[in-house]
């Protein structure tokens, strides 16, 4: 079964550096997003991309964080400046438009800001 | 805005009962699709089922059905002849059409007693 894949799977980083997220979505999906989820917390909507650009993004989703998409199989989500609040689950997800099963999370990054 | 609410932090069950997890959701679209996904304490957020708005029939998927009640916008899962694996988180979530990102409530913490 196709699945989306996270990169690495824990990250230790120290406050203000700068740590990018890696994630390689279903080939055929057209839909990349960003999920975080803070420790004990539901999931929260970050991002969501397609066709080469943002199509949405929540209010979490300040100028700290961008998302790029270097080449046909790689998306990925940079946080700039890290904070200690910033430690969280981060899901990669990916989607076909207009399907309903088929959304597709990977198995997350848990990134701990120290 | 959508809102997803799970009124159930955490339930314990019998093994091998069946169990039933509330989901209620506040949308005025009229084209919607519902999840559930599963967080077992390794963190990955597993697809167990779908419903679309438009759906006749409730979902099943295995062991797993969505008891679907449009009118009064809620969207059980329910859980047969549960097993000690089914311990977990499990989320509710909810898409609007043509704005792909997710609305996830804040979960259940389901136990299973032996």
């Amino acid at each position: 079964e196709p699945e989306v894949t996270q990169t690495p799977s824990h990250q230790v980083t120290q406050m203000g550096q700068e740590v990018i997220l890696r994630c390689v979505p279903i080939s055929n999906h057209l839909y990349f997003y960003w999920y975080r989820q803070i420790l004990g917390q539901k999931v929260e909507f970050l991002v969501s991309f397609y066709n080469n650009e943002i199509s949405e993004k929540s209010e979490i989703f300040d100028d700290q964080f961008s998302v790029e998409r270097p080449d046909g199989s790689n998306f990925t989500l940079k946080i700039r400046s890290t904070k200690l609040e910033d430690s969280a689950m981060y899901f990669c997800a990916s989607s076909d438009p207009g399907q309903g099963v088929g959304y597709t999370f990977g198995s997350g990054t848990r990134l701990t800001v120290v | 805005a959508q809102k997803i609410t799970q009124t159930q932090p955490g339930m314990f069950v019998q093994e091998k009962e069946a169990v039933t997890l509330d989901c209620t959701y506040d949308t005025s679209d009229p084209s919607y699709g519902l999840f559930w996904y599963k967080q077992p304490s390794s963190g990955e957020m597993i697809f167990l089922i779908y419903q679309g708005s438009y759906d006749q029939q409730n979902a099943t998927e295995g062991r797993y059905s969505l008891n679907f009640q449009k009118a009064r916008k809620s969207a059980n899962l329910v859980i047969s002849a549960s097993q000690l694996g089914d311990s977990a988180m499990y989320f509710c979530a909810q898409k609007k059409f043509g704005n792909e990102k997710l609305t996830f409530g804040t979960g259940t913490r389901l136990t299973i007693i032996p």
